[in-house]
């Protein structure tokens, strides 16, 4: 149980362009999911919470207009990078939350962005 | 001072030794202390999981939880060059509103 995936796994673009990451709860349904980035050989950067219906919470530095979040049911989340920059190519991670066990969270396996 | 401090190693040992992997922290409201695994290029695959101090066994794995040192540890016997990954130490509150990562420890298990 607790299955979380990420589509596309790998996805190289022009820059300027902008790229949707879909982050889906298979066998739950997840209240809150999580945005990662991270680069290579480092942790994991938490990019912004979202939750099913509202508006998502962007960490500091994090540009909400950049990285358009929505989490439109309580099995999927997308996230779109706008506009993107080969500064913005790196390895980003959803993770999910399951309703009634607030105190950890469930991963997919990410997916790898290379903008040209 | 981090939330939580986490030695990036690289930690290199052979086949079959004993690893201890340990994590210390700050914040005395984490009551929830996790371990990822995460193989390279992948996402992070939670591997244990314990609430308050105690330890919790779960094959070759151990995780043993000092909340009065406010320290965590994983200890993996036997171990196999399929170990070899990077592990994180999470840990969150009880309503999750703080959760973090430490930054990881490279381990590699030399067959």
């Amino acid at each position: 149980g607790a299955v979380v995936s990420q589509h596309p796994s790998r996805v190289i673009c022009k820059s300027g362009t902008s790229v949707k990451i879909e982050c889906r709860s298979l066998d739950f349904q997840a209240t809150t999911m999580f945005w990662y980035r991270q680069f290579p050989k480092q942790s994991l950067m938490l990019m912004a919470t979202s939750n099913e219906g509202s508006k998502a919470t962007y960490e500091q530095g994090v540009e909400k207009d950049k990285f358009l979040i929505n989490h439109a049911s309580l099995t999927l989340s997308t996230l779109t990078v706008t506009s993107a920059h080969p500064e913005d190519s790196s390895f980003y991670i959803c993770s999910a939350r399951l309703a009634g066990q607030l105190e950890t969270q469930y991963f997919g396996p990410g997916t790898r962005l290379l903008v040209l | 001072q981090k939330e939580v401090e986490q030695d990036p190693g690289p930690l290199s040992v052979p086949e079959g030794a004993i690893v201890s992997l340990n994590c210390t922290y700050s914040n005395s409201a984490f009551q929830y202390f996790m371990w990822y695994r995460q193989y390279s290029r992948k996402g992070p695959e939670l591997l244990m999981y314990t609430y308050s101090s105690g330890n919790k066994e779960d094959g070759r794995f151990t995780a043993q939880v000092d909340k009065s040192s406010k320290y965590i540890s994983l200890f993996i016997r036997d171990s196999q060059p399929s170990d070899s990954a990077t592990y994180l130490c999470a840990m969150s509150s009880i309503t999750g509103n703080q959760f973090y990562f430490g930054t990881g420890t490279s381990l590699t298990v030399i067959p």
